[in-house]
């Protein structure tokens, strides 16, 4: 089946640093790629749509400086944590669409990144 | 407009006895649905999913559900609970075959008693 890994699945980090989440498919490509964030005991809060080749698209009220997303390969998109403060620190979710596959919209999901700012 | 309603934040039963996750639905188009699962700390990992073939769907891990068009609903269940079934369920709605966006259900932790 359609697989996707994501690294780090944990990050601590000092406030006024930056870190970087990768999200990859490994066994299929992924034109549009999703990152999430995950509040304690909450659903999953779309943060931005991930298209190659292109920018990203935000929800609304999502800092697009804060959170820099880079989709560079069919396989691999990227998210920047900039100037991370501890009110970033959440679990953060990547997940990916096998255009491949018969039903398009599936997304796969990655295992999350945890972070703490300190 | 498209959005998911799950009915209970809580479910408890004892293993062996049946799993009832309840999920409603609205949707302005054909919809697809799907259900996960996720447990603690890790990512969601797919159970099930209907897109407009079978109204009954059998998934991994002995669940099913059934697309109820009346009822706009897309209920989960397993005849009987393992251990290993506690974790936090989510039931997602998205546009036809193609709709790009996932819309999730506020999820369902499900605690199952030895």
């Amino acid at each position: 089946g359609a697989v996707v890994s994501q690294h780090p699945s944990w990050v601590i980090c000092k406030s006024g640093t930056s870190v970087k989440i990768e999200c990859r498919s490994l066994d299929f490509q992924a034109t549009t790629m999703f990152w999430y964030r995950q509040f304690p005991k909450q659903s999953l809060m779309l943060m931005a749509t991930s298209n190659e080749g292109s920018k990203a698209t935000y929800e609304q009220g999502v800092e697009k400086d804060k959170f820099l997303i880079n989709h560079a390969s069919l396989t691999l998109s990227t998210l920047t944590v900039t100037s991370a403060h501890p009110e970033d620190s959440s679990f953060y979710i990547c997940s990916a669409r096998d255009l491949g596959a018969l039903a398009k919209n599936i997304q796969y999901f990655g295992a999350g990144t945890r972070l703490s700012v300190l | 407009a498209q959005s998911v309603t799950q009915l209970d934040s809580h479910v408890s039963v004892s293993e062996g006895t049946p799993v009832l996750l309840r999920c409603n639905y609205s949707s302005s188009y054909s919809p697809s649905l799907f259900w996960y699962v996720q447990h603690p700390n890790k990512g969601l990992q797919l159970l099930l999913k209907y897109t407009s073939a079978a109204t009954l769907v059998k998934g991994i891990n002995g669940f099913e559900a059934e697309f109820k068009k009346s009822e706009t609903s897309f209920h989960l269940t397993k005849p009987s609970a393992h251990m290993s079934d506690a974790a936090e369920y989510f039931c997602v709605v998205s546009e036809g075959n193609t709709g790009n966006q996932f819309y999730f259900g506020t999820g369902t932790s499900l605690t199952v008693i030895p």
